[in-house]
């Protein structure tokens, strides 16, 4: 089945800091897609990353705060930035992989201290 | 929009048991409906889909039918097992626009005991 690799699989992080957050998918890929999963709750959509373009963010999140580059079709970064415990969450990627479906990468936990 | 309404949970079963979870939408024409777990500490699976009305998703076990009169897709499965225990998202892609997002349920954690 297809992989994606994500990476760190957890941090902990001073406030104010900034944490970069990696997904390698194991073929290419049109687009991806970054999700913010809090404490217990569901998925959130951050932002969908197609390769030589800008991301296209969704309602309530913004670039200044998570970055994210594109530089190929198999990898994708998403930095959170100036990090505040609010922010305190999982974060995963994820990428259309045809007849695999939505595949997903298995999760950054993030704590902000 | 389009929208997932999974039952709250959790939900807790003894081993064999039989297993519902219910998952209704909201959204134009057919779309595309998925059921994912989350096992603890790890990432989203796709456990089935369906893509069109009547259509029956299935996999170890699970089953889910796409029910366009109720628009629903419920999971089943006749008798579950402890290695079971997770998290349950319902989810679905619009058949047109939505540049093919994931709209996803709010989850459903199902307990299974001995």
């Amino acid at each position: 089945s297809a992989v994606i690799s994500q990476k760190p699989s957890r941090d902990i992080c001073q406030r104010g800091t900034s944490l970069t957050i990696q997904c390698q998918v194991d073929s290419q890929v049109t687009m991806m897609f970054w999700y913010r999963q809090q404490p217990g709750q569901s998925l959130t959509l951050i932002a969908t990353a197609n390769q030589g373009s800008e991301a296209t963010y969704e309602s309530g999140f913004v670039i200044d705060k998570f970055p994210i580059s594109r530089p190929n079709l198999t990898f994708s970064t998403l930095t959170v930035s100036n990090m505040s415990p609010e922010d305190s969450s999982i974060y995963l990627c994820s990428a259309n992989r045809g007849n695999y479906g939505y595949t997903f990468g298995s999760g950054t936990r993030l704590t902000v201290v | 929009g389009d929208s997932v309404t999974q039952m709250e949970g959790p939900v807790t079963l003894s081993e064999e048991a039989f297993l519902t979870i219910n998952c209704t939408y909201t959204a134009t024409g057919y779309p595309s409906l998925f059921w994912y777990v989350q096992y603890p500490g790890e990432g989203l699976q796709l456990l089935l889909k369906a893509t069109k009305a009547d259509d029956k998703g299935s996999n170890k076990g699970f089953e889910a039918t796409y029910r366009k009169e109720t628009t629903s897709f419920h999971l089943e499965k006749g008798s579950v097992q402890v290695s079971d225990s997770a998290v349950y998202f319902c989810a679905l892609i619009p058949v047109t626009g939505g540049g093919n997002k994931l709209t996803f349920g709010t989850g459903t954690q199902l307990k299974v005991e001995l």
